[in-house]
């Protein structure tokens, strides 16, 4: 089937660093892109999404990019923050697969004071 | 508060026995999905409704059984069919099939 994502990487990075986390997926026909933060025992966390035909959306402190010729979506965290510290999640959703979401492996950020 | 609640936070049981992991939500979202999460691994999608009194298999269904008689409640049971049923499950809800997905607190099952 359709896979997103790494198998569960993990970044260490420095605090007030920024932080780039990466994602391959590989249904170049996926219409939309959400990431997710998941900390230890708890249940994923929206953070932010764009669609397929965006390049690039921005939040608060974070950004997510999308380069379609190359499959690729990355988060890039600004002035990355202790309570950062958590694995994230990319997803996919396929609307004609019947809207469902397609998780990728994650990767652990570990932020260093 | 709206939000999606699961219960009970741990639960144990004795190999061979099925068990049944709640889930509700108050935010009249349309769309609940199950997940399940091993350690250091994604979420895998065990089912989904997009609609009361309808659901779907998703990718690791086998094992498991659930209902949606409620818009509010999908109840998910556990089978003494799962071959290996410890992890992690979580529960979600979403406005639309397709749309940002709101998660649970899981719902932690280990089984003895």
């Amino acid at each position: 089937g359709e896979s997103v994502g790494l198998h569960l990487p993990t970044l260490s990075v420095q605090e007030g660093d920024n932080s780039i986390i990466n994602c391959a997926y590989s249904n170049s026909a996926s219409d939309y892109f959400i990431w997710y933060k998941q900390e230890s025992g708890k249940g994923p966390q929206f953070i932010i999404d764009i669609r397929s035909n965006m390049d690039k959306r921005q939040g608060q402190r974070v950004t997510v990019l999308l380069n379609k010729t190359v499959k690729h979506l990355s988060l890039q965290i600004a002035a990355t923050q202790p309570g950062d510290s958590a694995v994230y999640f990319c997803a996919e959703i396929f609307k004609a697969a019947g809207n469902k979401l397609t998780f990728g492996g994650g990767t652990r950020v570990l932020v260093k004071p | 508060d709206g939000g999606i609640t699961q219960s009970p936070k741990y639960l144990f049981r004795k190999e061979g026995q099925n068990v049944t992991l709640s889930c509700e939500q108050n935010l009249n979202h349309d769309a609940m999905y199950w997940y399940r999460q091993d350690p250091g691994q994604g979420l895998r999608l065990i089912y989904y409704s997009q609609i009361v009194n309808d659901f779907q298999k998703g990718d690791i269904a086998e094992g498991y059984s659930v209902s949606r008689e409620k818009k509010e409640s999908f109840p998910l049971t556990v089978t003494s069919a799962q071959k290996n049923p410890t992890a992690f499950y979580l529960c979600a809800s979403s406005t639309l099939p397709g749309s940002e997905q709101f998660f649970g607190p899981g719902t932690r099952l280990t089984v003895l």
